[in-house]
């Protein structure tokens, strides 16, 4: 079975400009969550999906959303991008949310501002 | 404030040696424990987890890490190191009241032949 996948694998943007990254889950798994991590530090809880409402949020500026599709595919949207977003952006799926079991990543979008 | 910590950036251990990547945290309830594994350029990879029931849990590859709620620590663990452990290993710790991780800043294992 194929794990999380992710699109694309790198990216170079600008300043100002904005990007869309892609997130396939695990066949059977409805919750994606997203992280961001920059060089050096551990992740960092963007979102989280379910059934495609927002099950949860964490600390970034308005400048990030997200969205879930009915296939449970999702997408991040991060606008005006800055040079600190420059990180890797990781998907993760799990069967359910808001649940102790674990999650299972994607190999993640390398994103560069110039 | 919720934290994670790995007291070391980088732990070196030669081939066949025990290792031992520490990890504490500082957070209310009851949280659930994870260590993951992260190789270069790709995403991160369950190692084991801590629920509950008995303090010693047994994961993937050889790994093992003993839960100690008096002292708020995670410790990573296995008896024979390889070099194909090298890798960086991230714990992070679920709060039972949102189900969200708070993850360390990571630790560097490099195993030496």
């Amino acid at each position: 079975d194929a794990g999380v996948t992710q699109s694309p694998t790198h990216l170079i943007k600008t300043r100002g400009q904005h990007v869309t990254l892609r997130c396939s889950p695990i066949s059977g798994h409805k919750s994606v969550s997203w992280y961001q991590q920059v060089l050096g530090q551990g992740p960092q809880f963007i979102f989280q999906y379910y059934e495609k409402e927002e099950r949860g949020r964490g600390n970034f500026p308005d400048r990030f959303s997200a969205r879930q599709f009915p296939n449970y595919s999702s997408e991040l949207n991060v606008n005006a991008l800055l040079l600190g977003d420059s990180a890797l952006y990781l998907c993760a799926s799990s069967e359910q949310p808001l649940s102790n079991q674990p999650q299972h990543f994607g190999d993640g979008t390398r994103l560069s501002i110039l | 404030a919720q934290s994670v910590a790995q007291p070391e950036d980088q732990v070196k251990v030669a081939e066949g040696n025990p290792l031992t990547v520490k990890c504490t945290y500082s957070v209310s309830g009851n949280p659930y424990l994870f260590w993951y594994v992260q190789y270069p350029n790709r995403g991160l990879q369950f190692l084991l987890k801590y629920i509950t029931g008995d303090n010693l849990v047994k994961g993937s590859y050889g790994f093992e890490a003993e839960f100690n709620k008096s002292q708020t620590s995670f410790h990573l663990k296995k008896p024979s190191a390889l070099v194909s452990d090298s890798a960086l290993y991230f714990c992070a710790v679920m709060l039972d009241s949102n189900y969200q991780l708070i993850w360390g800043a990571g630790t560097k294992l490099i195993i030496k032949p």
